[in-house]
Order: structure tokens, then sequence, then C-alpha cells
């Protein structure tokens, strides 16, 4: 089954550690994308990735670090500069980097600062 | 600055119609999307409209007027499993997405 996973599910972080979370498709898309939901607001962009080794700031890329070394992979770094990091975290992926063709999300990690 | 809104929250019973509007302020517009999330999950694609009209697919149906930056997503036969939100996002003039903060729509038996 092609799809986009993302691990872990839930995850919990003491205040100044950095976390990783994780993101891999197997839908062949090039272009991927980091976005945070917070209650009562919509998706923002963090980063986004068009190809490999390539990858732009969103609009709150502030405390937040990507990679993007394979075509499958985009893993977010939250890092301790990040002010108020905990929110849920979706992956999402595309044919291509235009934003009018359907963006494919995965399951989402919740991550919670302590 | 750009807007999406939609109503924060909707009640609706289960084997009736619900509408959920979306109105939106963007610089320019190339598109707008509706995708349904229940809660804790990823968002799913519903529909992507483009030009004025109305579009039809299955029990769900999409509306677009862009001379009144205005959009519904109409949902019939309302089944519990339709209980989720429902978020509305619009691809600006710069191919930028913007998302609305979503719609919850509370299905009642």
């Amino acid at each position: 089954d092609g799809g986009i996973t993302q691990s872990p599910k839930y995850l919990f972080r003491k205040e100044g550690q950095n976390v990783t979370l994780s993101c891999e498709q197997n839908l062949n898309h090039d272009a991927m994308y980091w976005y945070r939901q917070d209650p009562g607001q919509g998706l923002r962009l963090i980063y986004y990735s068009q190809i490999v080794n390539d990858f732009q700031k969103g609009d709150i890329a502030e405390g937040y670090s990507v990679s993007r070394e394979k075509k499958e992979s985009f893993p977010l770094t939250v890092t301790s500069a990040q002010k108020n990091p905990t929110a849920f975290y979706l992956c999402a992926s595309s044919i291509a980097d235009q934003r009018t063709d359907t963006q494919y999300f995965g399951p989402g990690t919740r991550l919670t600062v302590l | 600055g750009q807007n999406i809104d939609q109503p924060t929250e909707m009640t609706a019973t289960e084997g009736a119609i619900v509408q959920i509007n979306c109105t939106y302020q963007t610089s320019g517009f190339n598109g707008l999307f509706w995708y349904q999330q229940h809660a804790g999950e990823a968002p799913t694609f519903l529909s992507y409209n483009v030009l004025d009209g109305l579009e039809e697919k299955g029990r769900f149906s999409s509306f677009l007027s862009r001379s009144k930056g205005y959009s519904y997503l109409l949902l019939k036969e309302l089944q519990m499993k339709d209980s989720a939100s429902y978020l509305c996002a619009v691809v600006d003039s710069n191919y930028q997405l913007i998302w609305g903060a979503g719609t919850k729509l509370i299905i009642k038996p």
C-alpha cells in the first residue's frame, strides 16, 4: 500500500531537548511538506522540499530544521529554540510542488513538551 | 492580509443535509480545496474547485463562486462517520496554500 508514515504517534520531550519527527512516503512524490496544527488555527507551513537535497522555509520555520537526503524521507527536528513546540505535526507530500496538486497527509505526531 | 473564514462548529442530524461555508479574502485565486479530518488523524482530500459552479461526488458536493469569494461543501444523507472537521484551503496568486481553521461537524442520531 502506498502512503505516508509518521512516527512516533505521540512524543514527549523535556524543555531544552531537541527531538526529530520521522516522515516517510512511498508514493514517489517529489514534494514534501511539514505543517503544524494548533487548536482554532489553520495549518501552518513549517518547511517544504521540492526535490532531494533542497528545501525552503515556510511561514513558521524558526526553531525547526529539516533535511531531504532521500526522496522518500523528510525528517523534522524541533529544536530547543522553538518557543512553543507543543502541537500536532503533520507531514504531507504531493506529486510536484504545485500548490494546486492534492497533498496527501501522514497520520501526524502529537508532540508534548513537559 | 489573507483570510479564510469558516464556522467553528456545526451540528446536524443523521440522515439530514448540511452545508459548510467558506469565505475567503486572498491575493488572487488559483483554486480551493476541501479536506476532511477526523480527530487526531490525517486530513484526507475531498474536492478541488477552480471554476465556478457545483461539483458532485456521491454524497458530497462542493460549490465555488469566485466573484463572491465563497465556497460551500454540501453533505447529504449524513452518517455518524461524517463527524469530523472540514478544512477549506485556498491557493493564492503566488501559489501559496492558505488554510482555514476548519469547521467541526457533530452528527447526532
